[in-house]
């Protein structure tokens, strides 16, 4: 099985400032990985497909890169509705799907 | 616009059973692949189950192979999740999702979600 490892696991940053997330395979998973963002209590949204894509409605501060095993989600300014969880997802293992463990962005 | 609506959660004793749904709009079911994907209190997403559409291929997560049936019905725009055998640790809140293509390979639309929780 491949797993997906998220760090960290708490992200503290003030809302105009860059967030940096990493998501790492435990083996390559090609460019087959996606993001999600979950507010609390709501459900999850898709927001970069295939490593670098943004999903339809995602605004460009999002940004996705990263090949094989190592991949990361930058938010290149934080606007006050970016603070949430974000989970990775790889579809490499298909049929066999698996997410990471999430990073929580939260106000510093 | 999209929409998915869960139903069918509820409170169930260990070894029980559940049948939960997922009516879909504003999109052509038929056409997309479709998964359920759960979380446990406190907890992160799991993927449970996918059916495609071209040829109706299903796969399970080990964790609930053998337990639960995913199962699709076009005319209704309808897909279905029956849970058999529960066990307290598949407590949680079950997403229905909408994958963009044939395959389900990533989950761009999702449903708000059905509770289930199994205890006695």
């Amino acid at each position: 099985d491949i797993v997906l490892t998220q760090s960290p696991a708490t992200l503290s940053l003030s809302p105009g400032e860059r967030a940096t997330l990493s998501c790492r395979a435990s083996q390559s998973v090609s460019n087959s990985l996606a993001w999600y963002q979950q507010k609390p209590g709501q459900a999850p949204r898709l927001l970069i497909y295939d490593a670098s894509n943004r999903a339809t409605g995602i605004p460009p501060r999002f940004s996705g890169s990263g090949f094989g095993t190592d991949f990361t989600l930058t938010i290149s300014s934080l606007e006050p509705e970016d603070f949430a969880v974000y989970y990775c997802q790889q579809r490499s293992s298909w049929p066999l799907l698996t997410f990471g463990g999430g990073t929580k962005v939260e106000i510093k | 616009e999209v929409q998915l609506l869960e139903s069918g959660g509820g409170l169930v004793q260990p070894g029980g059973s559940l049948r939960l749904s997922c009516a879909a709009s504003g999109f052509r079911f038929s056409s997309h692949a479709m998964t359920w994907v759960r979380q446990a209190p406190g907890k992160g997403l799991e993927w449970v189950s996918g059916i495609s559409s071209s040829d109706g291929s299903i796969h399970y997560a080990d964790s609930v192979k053998g337990r639960f049936t995913i199962s699709r019905d076009s005319s209704k725009n309808t897909l279905y999740l029956q849970l058999d055998s529960l066990r307290v640790e598949d407590t949680a809140v079950y997403y229905c999702a909408k994958c963009p293509g044939y395959q389900y390979y990533y989950m761009d639309a999702w449903g708000k979600g059905t509770t289930v929780t199994v205890s006695s």
